[in-house]
């Protein structure tokens, strides 16, 4: 069965702290791997990666996949109040069902 | 606003009834998935529809059915209701049937008493 776990579920930290959140995989027939950030209702895009190694950046939010050892992170730094979210991690498959498989998710915290 | 419209927003039923949730994808989109997403779990595929045609199926107990309309919005029904079919529903629309550039809806609260 395909899944994705992430870790930790639940981060609390300080304005101005760096986190790092992760995603680890197992999955058949692996094409993408995306990252979402979920505040009160829908979930919003953060990153698509496809390729091992090559990082995504977007502000002070960044993130790489390792398809050897199946695994993602999400970099955040310089965390504002904002930036308090559910991050969802999930994965892309090449056949079958068009879907998503979804992690449990992060519930970050960030606190002034 | 993302594009992706769901209605209601917020329904509150009884066990045993049903309920009929309805979403209209991001212009030009012409797949739509429905996801559940429930406090002890995390966002679970239902169901997809590319164009009008079923294409792919998740984890979708038979009390719930789907279809997508010629004019590409699409209606999940929901039967039977259990206290377990609390959750939040989401739909999301893309362009082709290959899952890329999800766009989510706002979602709809089901709360069953």
């Amino acid at each position: 069965e395909d899944k994705v776990v992430q870790s930790p579920l639940s981060l609390v930290v300080h304005e101005g702290d760096t986190v790092t959140l992760n995603c680890s995989y197992e999955v058949t027939n692996f094409r993408s791997l995306l990252w979402y950030k979920q505040e009160k209702k829908a979930p919003t895009f953060l990153f698509m990666l496809t390729s091992s190694g090559i990082e995504k950046k977007s502000g002070r939010l960044s993130s790489i996949l390792d398809k050897k050892e199946l695994f993602s992170i999400l970099n955040i730094t310089a965390t504002q109040t904002g930036d308090s979210a559910v991050y969802l991690c999930a994965v892309s498959l090449i056949q079958g069902a068009q879907k998503l498989v979804f992690g449990q998710g992060t519930r970050l915290t960030i606190n002034p | 606003d993302s594009g992706v419209t769901q209605t209601p927003k917020h329904l509150i039923t009884a066990t045993g009834q049903r309920v009929t949730l309805r979403c209209s994808p991001r212009s030009g989109d012409l797949s739509v998935y429905w996801y559940q997403q429930s406090l002890d779990q995390g966002l679970q595929f239902l169901i997809q529809y590319y164009n009008g045609e079923e294409r792919a199926k998740g984890n979708i107990l038979e009390r719930f059915s789907a279809q997508q309309f010629p004019d590409l919005h699409s209606e999940l029904n929901l039967s039977s209701l259990e206290l377990g079919d609390s959750a939040l529903y989401f739909c999301a629309s893309s362009v082709g049937d290959r899952g890329y550039g999800y766009t989510f809806g706002s979602g709809t609260r089901l709360t069953v008493v």
